[in-house]
């Protein structure tokens, strides 16, 4: 079944703990991207990638990481997570081909509460 | 990418059509018309997307005005389960590198 997995669904972590949330996907897509959605602010992109080794900074990049060695998972990582990240977290995979880049799949959902 | 402009929130008999416009007046010709359903919570979905022409799948229709500056988005038959945000977006197609910009969206909410 072609899907995008995030683990974990749900985390509960301290200010400063640093973490790491994962992103798969099983469709061999080329890009891949994060978004964090709050009540209010609707859905904004955090990185996206293109390709493996490829990157860029989306609409709030601001005390993230990621990292795309493999084409197929693309980590998102918080060195020191603070109460302002709490928030659900999506990622999401897309085919350039055929103009298909605006087609995305997305995961369901890791819900990160930063104490 | 042109700005879409959707209702906060809509209802819907369950079993009747659900018809959800969207504003996008300033979409130029290149740009599609696509459209998402995030059901509470979840990630959203691809619905269906169009340029010009009028279109349809298994999920939905999509009717695109002839000047293009406005879309509907029809469920014939809305189910309890079409209960969702839904997001109308415009966008050169093949070329957003994957990024995509949800506004709010239009709530539809499918009631017995």
């Amino acid at each position: 079944e072609a899907q995008v997995t995030q683990n974990p669904r749900y985390l509960i972590t301290v200010t400063g703990k640093k973490l790491t949330v994962t992103c798969s996907q099983n469709m061999n897509h080329e890009y891949m991207s994060w978004y964090r959605q709050d009540p209010g602010l609707g859905l904004r992109q955090i990185y996206y990638s293109m390709n493996v080794e490829v990157t860029d900074k989306g609409d709030v990049p601001e005390g993230y990481k990621v990292s795309r060695k493999e084409k197929r998972n693309f980590p998102l990582i918080l060195e020191s997570p603070s109460p302002n990240q709490t928030s659900l977290y999506f990622c999401a995979s897309s085919d350039p081909g055929q103009g298909k880049g605006e087609t995305q799949y997305f995961g369901p959902g890791t819900r990160l509460l930063v104490l | 990418d042109a700005k879409t402009t959707q209702p906060p929130s809509m209802d819907c008999a369950e079993g009747r059509a659900a018809n959800l416009p969207c504003n996008h007046s300033t979409i130029s010709g290149n740009e599609y018309v696509y459209w998402y359903r995030q059901i509470h919570s979840q990630g959203p979905q691809y619905i269906i997307h169009g340029l010009k022409n009028n279109e349809t799948n298994e999920m939905a229709s999509l009717i695109i005005t002839e000047d293009r500056k406005s879309s509907t988005l029809i469920l014939p038959h809305a189910t309890l389960r079409d209960t969702a945000v839904y997001y109308c977006i415009a966008a050169r197609r093949g070329s957003t590198l994957g990024r995509l910009y949800f506004g709010r969206g239009t709530q539809l909410t499918v009631w017995p």
